[in-house]
């Protein structure tokens, strides 16, 4: 049961321009949506994240959206960098029963911004 | 170290031998995450610590796994008798809550094993 889904396997952008990234969820009872940057050879790190609460969050480039009624949440980096070059995973968590703290991710998109 | 320690970074064994991977977690931080990653795959949850014990191990694949967490700190996974389908890099994540309150997870680089 794939609770987070990234559909997308990888997107292409020009540097300057706006990347989306795409996910969706099926657990209605998830409290916060994160968004995850992995380059290879590495860890995943924290990018940002959104509260169920909430239907955008904005850190710099990075904007979080939140469509709760549609189980969806996006990932907008504006202007794209080719740093920004990377996996991006989307994960969710919830703090009720047993799934208490434990974070579920997607598959994953693969960001490449060209120069 | 400042961060999540992970050892080995990497790891080649045959088919049938056992296998140790450690992680040890950001100083002070009581929850610690096993997950694992396949080639082509998504992040794939294992089993999470809090403290010395584990709430939820629901994601270990089969009773070949097994993971123990001692003095609040350093974690060991097992795989027993490893097969090819173990192969895969095994991420090991701390935070000082459960969920890091938010769900910001300090994730290690990761320990690649391959099973021939």
């Amino acid at each position: 049961d794939q609770q987070v889904k990234q559909n997308s396997p990888s997107l292409s952008v020009q540097e300057g321009r706006i990347s989306i990234l795409n996910c969706d969820y099926t657990n209605s009872m998830f409290d916060y949506f994160l968004w995850y940057k992995k380059y290879p050879a590495e860890g995943p790190t924290f990018l940002i994240s959104i509260s169920s609460i909430k239907d955008k969050n904005e850190d710099g480039r990075f904007t979080v959206f939140l469509n709760k009624s549609a189980k969806h949440l996006s990932l907008h980096i504006v202007p794209s960098q080719p740093g920004d070059s990377a996996v991006y995973f989307c994960a969710a968590i919830g703090f009720g029963g047993t799934s208490y703290g434990k974070l579920t991710f997607g598959q994953g998109t693969i960001l490449t911004v060209h120069p | 170290g400042a961060g999540v320690s992970q050892s080995p970074s990497n790891k080649v064994t045959e088919k049938g031998k056992d296998v140790e991977l450690r992680c040890d977690p950001i100083s002070g931080h009581t929850a610690l995450y096993w997950y694992r990653q396949r080639l082509g795959q998504g992040l794939e949850f294992l089993i999470y610590f809090q403290g010395n014990s584990a709430p939820d191990k629901s994601g270990l694949p089969s009773d070949r796994f097994s993971a123990e967490r001692t003095g609040e700190s350093v974690s060991t996974l097992t795989i027993q008798r490893t097969q090819q389908e173990d192969s895969a890099v095994y991420l090991c994540a701390s935070s000082l809550a459960p969920g890091g309150n938010t769900g910001e997870l300090f994730f290690g680089e990761g320990s690649r094993l391959t099973v021939l």
